[in-house]
């Protein structure tokens, strides 16, 4: 299996606070992304990233922010968390596009009060 | 933009029961290609099946089976013999060829098998 691991796996944090989920693999993948699940909406993109420094938006990429500086390594930050980004964040990476499917990470909860 | 449509919010059968999953997608796109994904109650997303556009023929796994029929948009996944183990939230998704960094998944379906 692609080794593939979040942190942290749950988080709490005030509304206003700047919050970071980091993403790890030990693939080598090239392409990596973060998808955030809630009830009803299955999951939606929200960044991704075909290579070291070259990310772009997804669906619901408004209030992130991500960096991916080495290959390894995709971190998403929330830049002021509020209400509406409590959610499980999911981690995802691919060979080779979306075309071939995803590995996903195992998740991290994150709640904003 | 592509979407998907997982009409069946939650499903609900006795174990030994066989139990069929919709799906539903639409895209302009004439090369795409189709994913299952299986949510158990742990939280982690397990890869079941990927299909391309150009490749209608069903498929079997064991006691898992998808149906791919392009004239009515449809990715259907049928579970026989159903088991407790099989109890998750099951996701369709959708990749488009050229627009293949933004897989859409629809809201998923929760399966509960019961003993």
């Amino acid at each position: 299996d692609a080794g593939i691991t979040q942190s942290p796996r749950h988080k709490v944090t005030e509304t206003g606070t700047p919050v970071t989920l980091r993403c790890h693999q030990t693939e080598n993948h090239r392409y990596m992304y973060w998808y955030r699940q809630d009830p009803g909406h299955g999951l939606r993109l929200i960044h991704y990233s075909y290579g070291v420094k070259d990310t772009d938006k997804g669906e619901v990429s408004d209030g992130y922010s991500v960096s991916r500086s080495k290959t390894e390594d995709f971190l998403l930050t929330l830049e002021s968390a509020t209400s509406s980004q409590t959610s499980v964040y999911f981690c995802a990476i691919s060979v080779e596009t979306g075309n071939y499917g995803y590995t996903f990470g195992s998740g991290t909860r994150l709640t904003v009060v | 933009a592509q979407k998907v449509t997982q009409a069946q919010t939650e499903i609900s059968v006795v174990e030994k029961e066989d139990v069929t999953l919709d799906c539903v997608y639409e895209t302009r796109d004439t090369t795409y290609y189709l994913f299952w994904y299986k949510q158990p109650p742990s939280g982690e997303l397990v890869f079941l099946i990927r299909r391309n556009s150009f490749d209608e023929q069903n498929e079997i796994s064991g006691r898992y089976s998808w149906n791919f029929q392009k004239s009515t948009s449809s990715f259907n996944f049928t579970i026989t013999a159903s088991q407790v183990v099989d109890s998750a939230v099951y996701f369709c998704a959708l990749s488009e060829a050229y627009n293949n960094n933004d897989m859409r998944f629809g809201a998923g379906t929760r399966l509960t098998v019961k003993p």
